[in-house]
């Protein structure tokens, strides 16, 4: 199956501090997602895109298909950005999505 | 807004017990998950359904069965519960196609 790397694995950032989040992917994909993991266990979309770029707010992505990577950018952190953010991806038909492994983002006041 | 809610956000059992957990979207999408989310091992898909009454086995269906006898409920059932069981259960839905999964709160159960 395919298989799902993200990068770092840990990031502690001051408030105000700008970050790049990483995934890899070993395939092709049709669907990928951002989420965010919030300390009480809810994940919570962040963005669909399987290809190109999209901005909401702080937040942008950017999937390059070809080269089997997604970006997550996240501009002025605020401590309400802590959390998990995972990165996951389909390959087949049959909507099941694989994560990878998450990264830990902790941003100090 | 897309709103999936699961019965429990905690759950203490013991091993050997027969455990529902039930899972209810609004937004009548045809699939719906089950996950599982452990440290170190991520989330892992246990089963999903594409439609009323089917059922496709996800990485993990052992110790598992589903039931989705109505589209918007999807039930997780744990035979006979084991401690190796405790974990954060994850239920999802999306609409048919290749499109945006929403995830419910989770239930932390826990087999004692």
């Amino acid at each position: 199956g395919i298989q799902v790397e993200q990068s770092p694995p840990d990031l502690i950032l001051q408030e105000g501090a700008n970050s790049t989040l990483r995934c890899n992917f070993s395939d092709s994909v049709n669907n990928l997602q951002w989420f965010h993991q919030n300390p009480w266990g809810q994940l919570i979309n962040l963005f669909y895109i399987p290809s190109g770029t999209k901005q909401n707010g702080r937040l942008s992505a950017t999937t390059v298909a070809t080269e089997r990577y997604s970006l997550l950018y996240i501009s002025s952190s605020q401590t309400t950005d802590s959390g998990v953010y995972f990165c996951a991806v389909c390959g087949g038909s049959n909507y099941k999505l694989t994560f990878g492994k998450g990264t830990l983002l902790t941003v100090n006041p | 807004d897309v709103k999936v809610t699961q019965s429990s956000r905690y759950l203490v059992k013991r091993t050997g017990e027969k455990v529902f957990l039930e899972c209810v979207q609004d937004m009548d999408h045809e699939n719906m998950f089950w996950y599982r989310q452990d440290p170190g091992l991520g989330l892992r898909l246990i089963y999903f359904s594409y439609d009323v009454k089917m059922k496709e086995k996800g990485d993990i269906p052992e110790g598992y069965s589903v039931s989705r006898e109505k589209k918007e409920r999807f039930s997780l059932i744990l035979e006979s519960a084991s401690t190796n069981q405790t974990s954060m259960y994850l239920c999802a839905s999306s609409a048919t196609g290749l499109t945006t999964q929403y995830f419910g709160p989770g239930t932390r159960l826990t087999v004692l």
